[in-house]
Formats: structure tokens, sequence, C-alpha cells
């Protein structure tokens, strides 16, 4: 089971608009991740929050940022939308020990008009 | 960076038959390397990932390769049902990257009645 709830499903914007994504991993998970998927580029890292803070991030603009909270979940924003920031954005929770492999939650599909 | 090269882009099978999908990547830090299945609809979910100091690993019947000195793994599935179809992504972690992963471009692998 992918341990991760993500908020709404489903969503649709005007170009222009900003808008705000939300993930939860499950109890315990302070590590989690971004990703953006389209068809024409596939799956691409956007970013990487561990205890608050973020590790890593990924080729995209600043108008897409993110933030974690003390309670593990994480948020998504991204400012002034285009059309090609239509995409299903995932979030996935990383394993804390071992190999770290990372299980994602269905994904939020922003549609932008 | 990290280039992850996936073939083939579609994949059409026999009910029974095996299937066979193969990743290249460029990174020679790279040593944790995951295969995701996405159904329609859902975000990617773990099938199986394979270690840079591991040579092969199965789990039922998929089975993972990895060759380092040539930069490749392939998935393996054996038995294929109908429910095996689905899109398929190689991904690959390197060690100076995080938990950041690049995935392979994916593979449709369509398994016919």
């Amino acid at each position: 089971k992918a341990g991760v709830t993500q908020t709404p499903r489903y969503l649709i914007k005007t170009r222009g608009q900003q808008v705000t994504l939300s993930c939860s991993p499950i109890s315990g998970h302070r590590s989690v991740s971004w990703y953006q998927q389209t068809p024409g580029q596939g799956l691409q890292f956007l970013f990487e929050y561990f205890s608050e803070t973020q590790r890593n991030k990924g080729n995209f603009p600043g108008r897409f940022s993110g933030r974690q909270f003390s309670n593990s979940r994480s948020e998504m924003n991204v400012s002034t939308l285009e059309l090609g920031d239509s995409a299903l954005y995932l979030c996935a929770r990383v394993d804390r020990e071992g190999v770290r492999e990372q299980y994602f939650g269905p994904g939020t599909r922003l549609t932008v008009t | 960076g990290e280039n992850v090269e996936q073939h083939p882009s579609t994949l059409s099978v026999q009910e029974g038959d095996s299937a066979v999908i193969k990743c290249t990547y460029s990174d020679s830090a790279s040593n944790y390397f995951p295969w995701y299945k996405q159904e329609l609809g859902k975000g990617p979910q773990l099938i199986i990932d394979i270690r840079s100091n591991v040579g092969e690993k199965k789990d039922q019947r998929i089975a993972v390769t990895l060759n380092k000195t040539a930069k490749h793994f392939s998935l393996h599935i054996t038995e294929t049902q109908p429910e095996d179809s689905a899109v398929y992504f190689c991904a690959a972690r390197s060690t100076g990257g995080g938990n950041k992963l690049t995935f392979g471009t994916g593979t449709q692998l369509k398994v016919e009645l």
C-alpha cells in the first residue's frame, strides 16, 4: 500500500492563476518527493523534503515551490499558471531505512485552461 | 545529469508469454534501480527494485537483471497475464542526487488473450 494521500485528485485552473496541492504521507514518514508527469516530458523530479527542509530541487522555474510541515504533510504551489503546467502531480513517501524506496500516491490531475 | 533510456515504447505479447523491457543509464554513480507499474488513473506502483551490488533479483513472475559494466538493466515478466497490461517505468537514483529518481520514458505493455 502506498500510504500517501493527495488532495485534491482533480483540479481545473485558468492560466495566470495559482494553485496549491497537498500530500500527506502515513505517520512517521518524514521524507517526501514530488514529480510532474506529462505525456511529452514523462516523469520529472520537482523537489524533495525531509523534516521540513528542501533537500533537492529539479530543473523547474521558480514558479514551482513547496514546503513541508512538522506533521510531514507537504504542499506544492505553482504560481502564474501556464497551459504547459497541465499534468499529473505525484507525491511519493520515501522509506526511512534500507534502500529508501519511494511509494507514490494517486496524484493530482491539474488542467490549466 | 543522469539520463535513462527505455525500450521498447510499446510491447504486445500473448498471454502466457514472457515480456522483457530494457533500460540504460548514463551516470556510473547510480546505485539503485526501481521499476514501477502504472495503471490508468493511478500513481506508479513499485513492483521490484535492485541495488548496484546485486546482479539479479526475482519476485515470483518478475525479475530484474543489472549489468553495471554496460550500464543497463532489464525487467523480465514470465507467464504474462491480462492484468499485467499497464505502463512500466524504469528509474535510476544516483549517489549524489539525494532521493531523486530519473525515469525512463515508459513501456506500454499489452497482454492479449
